[in-house]
């Protein structure tokens, strides 16, 4: 069946580590993966797009990485703040859609 | 500038009763999308509108659920004789274009609760 998985436990880091949030999808094959974070009450926000022929992609602290053959896309950041503290999610996109296909997110707490 | 607005932020409502959730896209977006979100969930898709296409209505749990939108502006969900298990956020979203590299631009959500 197809799955996509992110850590259901919260990520709870202290301020000035580096956060890494792991996605891992089984019988998929996107073309594109997204990152959004979603604080509570809130639409979630768009941070990073991915395509799977990109092994990395940088945006100030923010580094995602995407492995095709491992099926699963790191989300790291650094120099992580308490600002940094809301639920991480990940989505695919098929290269024959436009839908979104979405994690069920991981929640990071960054302590002071 | 304005981004993606939804009313009601919060809508309760008696089982078997239908209720209008409301979706305002930013203007100039031509893909509009409605999203589910269980509590603790990820997003479900529901619907999604690429301007004179016809939707995509394959995410739509069951006929209660229809969703309209006039031109490339404001949509509308309905779920008629609600029940319990439709309790959940409604989220709605806007994009550019329905390219699969488009960025979504999300809503603060409908929070709908059944009693």
């Amino acid at each position: 069946s197809q799955k996509i998985e992110q850590n259901s436990e919260a990520l709870n880091i202290q301020e000035g580590k580096t956060a890494t949030l792991t996605c891992n999808y089984t019988n998929y094959s996107p073309a594109y993966l997204q990152w959004y974070r979603q604080d509570p009450g809130r639409g979630p926000v768009f941070l990073l797009l991915i395509r799977e022929n990109e092994k990395e992609k940088r945006k100030e602290r923010l580094k995602v990485t995407f492995d095709t053959t491992l099926k699963q896309s790191l989300f790291h950041i650094t120099a992580s703040q308490p600002a940094d503290s809301a639920t991480y999610l990940c989505a695919l996109v098929m290269d024959s859609s436009y839908k979104l296909i979405f994690g069920s997110g991981t929640r990071l707490l960054v302590r002071p | 500038g304005a981004g993606v607005s939804q009313s009601p932020s919060n809508k309760v409502t008696e089982k078997g009763k239908d209720v209008e959730l409301r979706c305002d896209p930013i203007s100039g977006h031509t893909a509009l999308y409605w999203y589910r979100q269980r509590l603790g969930q990820g997003l479900e898709f529901l619907i999604y509108f690429q301007g004179n296409s016809a939707p995509d209505k394959s995410g739509l749990p069951s006929d209660r659920f229809s969703a309209e939108r006039t031109g490339e502006s404001v949509s509308t969900l309905t779920i008629q004789r609600t029940q319990q298990e439709d309790s959940a956020v409604y989220l709605c979203a806007s994009s550019l274009g329905g390219g699969r590299a488009h960025e979504q631009f999300f809503g603060p959500g409908t929070r709908l609760t059944v009693l």
